[in-house]
């Protein structure tokens, strides 16, 4: 079925590390991707999204591209802060009539100076 | 309202009774949409309303789980006859539309703890 595969966390960086946080997925059809972030104590909030093969999503810093060749979704950071520091899923919407977001299990980044 | 809110934003109750955690989207969306979030499980989908009408109750994941929705805003999810497997984070979400290319907007969640 549909679904959505990312890396076990818990992640830890120093500041200024590289990040990437790896998703693929699994879907009929030609869905829209998502990472979607969870400060500590906070809602989700989208982060970037794709919504076609080949688009790149980004937002603060955060850069995605959409590849259906691999079905990858990749998260990547090219410097992280300690305020990056949430929790980060990736997300899938198969733009079919009556569907919601599926959701990878999220990945934990933890960000020390 | 400004964003999607929830309420109560922290629910303790005993196993074997009722509760309702409701759910007030934002304004002018017509699509809403419930998650549960829970350790190990990560964020399951439950159900969708469009307007005031539910085309997939697929997620509910036990006939003791219902959720309505009135006047095409607010919604309440009702969980019968609580067990302790149902403590998770229920989060509510909203979008303008249906969910074909609609961004969902989440509100802060209820954290079910029973005991």
């Amino acid at each position: 079925g549909d679904s959505v595969t990312q890396m076990e966390g818990p992640v830890t960086l120093s500041e200024e590390a590289f990040l990437t946080i790896n998703c693929t997925y699994t879907a009929t059809g030609y869905p829209s991707l998502f990472w979607y972030v969870q400060y500590p104590g906070e809602g989700l909030q989208l982060l970037l999204k794709a919504t076609k093969a080949d688009d790149k999503g980004s937002n603060k810093g955060f850069e995605a591209t959409y590849r259906k060749e691999t079905t990858s979704f990749h998260l990547e950071k090219g410097s992280v802060q300690v305020s990056d520091s949430a929790v980060y899923f990736c997300a899938l919407n198969l733009n079919q009539a009556g569907t919601a977001l599926i959701f990878g299990k999220g990945t934990t980044l933890s960000v020390s100076s | 309202g400004a964003g999607v809110s929830q309420s109560p934003s922290n629910k303790v109750t005993e196993k074997g009774k009722d509760v309702e955690l409701r759910c007030d989207p934002i304004s002018g969306h017509t699509a809403l949409y419930w998650y549960r979030q829970s350790l190990g499980q990560g964020l399951e989908f439950l159900i969708y309303f469009q307007g005031n009408s539910a085309p997939d109750k697929s997620g509910l994941p036990s006939d003791r789980f219902s959720a309505e929705r009135t006047g095409g805003s607010v919604s309440t999810l009702t969980i019968q006859r609580t067990q302790q497997e149902d403590s998770a984070v229920y989060l509510c979400a909203s979008s303008l539309r249906g969910p074909t290319y609609n961004e969902q907007f989440f509100g802060p969640g209820t954290r079910l703890t029973v005991l």
